[in-house]
């Protein structure tokens, strides 16, 4: 699977948005992008992923560069709930495919 | 989404003995379970996956001897540490992926804290 590049941290104010940035300059044609965040104490907790079309759901907003060299995930209104490490993974469709986690981004959300 | 629950949510045991984490998956069928270890301020790491009625496929590195998996039925999935040391002591979560989920979401448990003492 291909690996993926993350900022190691990053803040935001509560209720403006916060755009994490993801690079998988290496992905490949039937790899997907997920994203997956981990609240302290706590298992993952799916967000949200896509193939090369933008998504959204009532998470967040998923956008996928055209190459599909890096991603974006958008969380709109960012909530002090939203402070976790936030971790965006490549996985094939496979179903003996993997999620192999890197360090993830930790966000933190501010008043 | 899915739910997967483990059991329990915490352990504390003595060097020299052994551990049993349950995960099940409570409202869809896991063909496909995964077990990860989780060490203070580390990421996840993947030990090994476990499709039902098959051996488990430890990753590099983890004890298939010491880390008894058995994957029995769609909807359970159990992780026994055997002889448990202190150096045992993690954060050790289950995840799932149901039948239809070839690209679609792999669920995970909220975890089990084991301290070996």
């Amino acid at each position: 699977d291909a690996k993926t590049t993350q900022p190691p941290s990053m803040d935001c104010a509560e209720g403006r948005a916060a755009n994490l940035p993801c690079n998988h300059s290496t992905i490949s044609g039937n790899e997907y992008v997920y994203w997956y965040r981990q609240i302290h104490s706590q298992g993952p907790q799916y967000i949200i992923h896509g193939l090369k079309n933008n998504e959204t759901n009532e998470m967040a907003s998923l956008i996928i560069t055209e190459d599909r060299k890096s991603s974006t995930l958008i969380l709109p209104h960012a909530t002090l709930r939203d402070t976790a490490v936030y971790y965006c993974i490549v996985r094939d469709s496979g179903t003996a495919s993997k999620l192999t986690f890197g360090t993830g981004t930790r966000l933190q959300v501010t008043l | 989404g899915a739910v997967v629950s483990q059991h329990p949510s915490w352990v504390i045991c003595k060097s020299g003995t052994s551990v049993k984490i349950e995960c099940r998956s409570l409202d869809f069928q896991a063909t496909t379970m995964f077990w990860y270890r989780q060490f203070p301020k580390q990421s996840l790491m993947l030990m090994a996956t476990s499709n039902e009625g098959s051996k488990a496929t430890y990753e590099q590195g983890v004890e298939k001897d010491k880390f008894l998996i058995n994957h029995a039925s769609l909807t359970l999935s159990t992780l026994t540490v055997t002889s448990a040391h202190p150096e045992d002591s993690s954060f050790y979560i289950c995840s799932a992926r149901g039948r239809l989920a070839g690209s679609g979401e792999q669920y995970f448990g909220p975890g089990t804290r084991l301290t070996v003492t």
